[in-house]
């Protein structure tokens, strides 16, 4: 069975731009996650979705967004973006909840310039 | 708030011996802990998950040991090989709630 898939793979971006990722689940898994992978900073929660709901938020500003569509595929957006937005951006999907196991995609990886 | 800590930050073992990677949990209300091992340029992969209802788990050569009592588990992976070098990541969580993750490791496996 297929895995997560994200797209795209990079992406370079200058600072003030905005980017949106995407991101297509394992089929039938419902619940979507995003985390942010920088070396300083480790994985960073930033929200999850779940049937076209935000069900958890992470402590990220609001110019960080995100949404899910009926069929589970979800995007991230990042408006104004900053330097420090420079990281990989990891998408993990799971059947209902993360409590179960949750399987990543491969990551964009976003540099601002 | 830091709820799982790891450590080591970084380590290296020999071809053929045990890594052993510790992490430690704040939150008693935590049921779910895997462990994830992420290669350079790849998304990180679950890898062996454990409940607190057991005090080991293994598959293959890696070993989930939980202590519930101590708030801690940790990952023994036997016989370690070049191939096992790796960044790995505990992390826990319960019910809906997000996936907390440990600050990772780095594990060299030197010939």
């Amino acid at each position: 069975k297929a895995g997560v898939t994200q797209t795209p793979r990079y992406l370079i971006k200058t600072r003030g731009q905005q980017v949106t990722l995407s991101c297509s689940p394992i089929s039938g898994h419902r619940s979507v996650s995003w985390y942010q992978q920088t070396p300083g900073q480790g994985l960073q929660f930033l929200f999850e979705y779940f049937s076209e709901t935000q069900r958890n938020k992470g402590n990220f500003p609001g110019r960080f967004s995100g949404r899910q569509f009926s069929n589970s595929r979800s995007e991230m957006n990042v408006s104004t973006l900053e330097l420090g937005d420079s990281a990989l951006y990891l998408c993990a999907s799971s059947w209902v909840t993360s409590n179960t196991e949750a399987f990543f995609g491969q990551g964009t990886r976003l540099t601002v310039v | 708030q830091q709820q799982v800590k790891q450590s080591p930050q970084s380590l290296i073992v020999q071809k053929g011996g045990i890594s052993i990677i510790n992490c430690a949990y704040e939150n008693t209300a935590f049921d779910y802990f895997p462990w994830y091992q992420q290669f350079p340029g790849k998304g990180p992969a679950l890898l062996i998950a454990i409940r607190p209802d057991v005090s080991e788990k293994k598959e293959g050569r890696f070993t989930i040991s939980f202590n519930k009592s101590a708030k801690q588990f940790s990952l023994h992976i036997m016989d370690s090989q070049p191939g096992d070098s790796a960044t790995y990541f505990c992390a826990a969580n319960f019910g809906n709630e997000k996936l907390t993750f440990g600050t990772g490791t780095r594990l060299t496996i030197i010939p």
